[in-house]
């Protein structure tokens, strides 16, 4: 069974500072690795998709990379503003089932 | 991307009432349909898979007979919670994929459910 872990589980950052998020899976055998943001009480808004086959994607302020073999993905956010405080959390798609971490929650201090 | 809404986004009912919630794929069709629970400062957890056409597939732990999943069109999966107790209350989220499988998840905005 897949199980997803995030580190930290919680950051606190000034703003202007670049930071790292990290989501660690147990089976390498996925279709693909998605990270969302939740703001409280909200739903999900999906950042950034990485197929099995890719090795990172961006999308401006974010970078989100895939080292299936170890396990392991990272998302990378340059230049933090406080609009970015929020909870992050990455999914783990296998087959139809997919797992999610338990977030990293992030708050950029102004 | 694709949109997929849900409703209602908050709701409060009565110990031992019923409670339907929709999620809805706008643009695409969702063959599959996911449903989620998330209760607070925890990560989502997975109900059930939701097949058009057939039945739902329930986690380990999920009662099926108290949350009822229908999926009877390729744009339309209901959530029932039947007898509602307070310890349902919480965020309940679905998602769909355009085939599937590998494809990318959207999800709908969550329906907060409070029961009282």
């Amino acid at each position: 069974k897949q199980e997803v872990t995030q580190i930290p589980a919680a950051l606190s950052v000034p703003e202007g500072e670049n930071l790292v998020l990290n989501c660690s899976f147990t089976d390498s055998a996925i279709y693909n690795l998605q990270w969302f943001r939740q703001d409280p009480g909200k739903g999900l808004t999906s950042l950034l998709l990485i197929q099995s086959s890719q090795r990172e994607q961006t999308s401006g302020r974010l970078n989100a990379s895939l080292d299936k073999s170890s396990g392991r993905s990272t998302l990378y956010i340059a230049a933090s503003q406080p609009g970015d405080s929020a909870t992050y959390l990455c999914a783990v798609n296998n087959n139809n089932d997919m797992r999610f971490g338990a977030g990293t929650r992030l708050t950029v201090k102004p | 991307g694709a949109v997929v809404s849900q409703h209602p986004s908050r709701v409060i009912c009565k110990s031992g009432t019923s409670v339907k919630i929709e999620c809805r794929s706008l643009d695409f069709q969702a063959t599959t349909m996911f449903w989620y629970r998330q209760f607070p400062k925890q990560s989502l957890m997975l109900m059930a898979t939701s097949n058009e056409g057939s039945k739902a597939t329930y986690e380990q732990g999920v009662e099926k007979d108290k949350f009822l999943i229908n999926h009877a069109s390729l744009t339309l999966s209901t959530l029932t919670v039947t007898s509602a107790h307070p310890e349902d209350s919480s965020f309940y989220i679905c998602s769909g994929g355009k085939d599937g499988t590998n494809t990318e998840a959207f999800f709908g905005q969550g329906t907060r459910l409070t029961v009282v």
